[in-house]
């Protein structure tokens, strides 16, 4: 079964540094991937997906994620913090009909 | 433009009361429908999905059940509430997921069950 791991459920970084979110996939079949990110108290929005395009896929709000089949990675990076990044974000993978989420990883950007 | 509408926003029920939450989506037909869960610290738990009227595919046995009874209807009910059922609930509509690969996210039910 399609599956995706979150390294660290927490990770705070510096208004202005580098964000980097990890997310590891298991597929059997080339996988469709994907980041979401949650404000609190709403719902879920895509921040970008892989579909076997590109490998390095840019989404909105400045961040990118790159697929590498060699570690089964897709993680998520933005060169430069902003306070408005804080939230949780989400991995996650489509088998087919649905969609699998990993367990999260809440971004805190301090001043 | 498509729209996705889930409702009450927050209920607190006590154990043991039936529970009905509600999702509806309009400007889009035949929409793949979906109810996670999400609890703290644990992320979002597929708990159903559907791809058409009365097609209801359960991923987690437990007391909740779903049903769609209208293409764009989806709802998420309890006949007996556990304090475990205590969570954020997130409805959610794709078109064909793993090809467009986009969910898209009601605003959410938190549900506190005591």
């Amino acid at each position: 079964a399609q599956s995706v791991t979150q390294l660290g459920s927490h990770v705070s970084v510096s208004e202005g540094a580098l964000v980097l979110l990890r997310c590891n996939y298991s597929s059997s079949v080339p996988p469709y991937l994907f980041w979401y990110v949650q404000y609190p108290n709403q719902g879920l929005q895509l921040l970008l997906k892989y579909t076997s395009a590109a490998t390095l896929v840019k989404g909105i709000n400045g961040f990118e994620a790159e697929f590498k089949k060699s570690e089964t990675s897709f993680h998520l990076t933005k060169p430069s913090a902003h306070m408005s990044d804080a939230a949780e974000y989400f991995c996650a993978v489509s088998p087919y009909n649905d969609m699998r989420f990993g367990a999260g990883t809440r971004l805190t950007v301090k001043p | 433009s498509q729209t996705i509408h889930q409702w009450p926003a927050t209920l607190v029920q006590p154990v043991g009361s039936p529970l009905s939450l509600e999702c509806t989506v309009e400007g889009t037909s035949n929409p793949n429908l979906y109810w996670y869960r999400q609890a703290a610290g644990r992320g979002l738990q597929l708990l159903f999905y559907s791809v058409g009227i009365g097609q209801i595919s359960s991923e987690v046995p437990q007391n909740l059940s779903a049903s769609r009874p209208q293409d764009r209807q989806f709802i998420l009910s309890s006949k007996k509430l556990l304090l475990s059922d205590s969570g954020f609930y997130l409805c959610a509509w794709g078109t064909g997921v793993a090809v467009t690969g986009e969910l898209f996210f009601g605003e959410g039910s938190r549900l506190t069950v005591l």
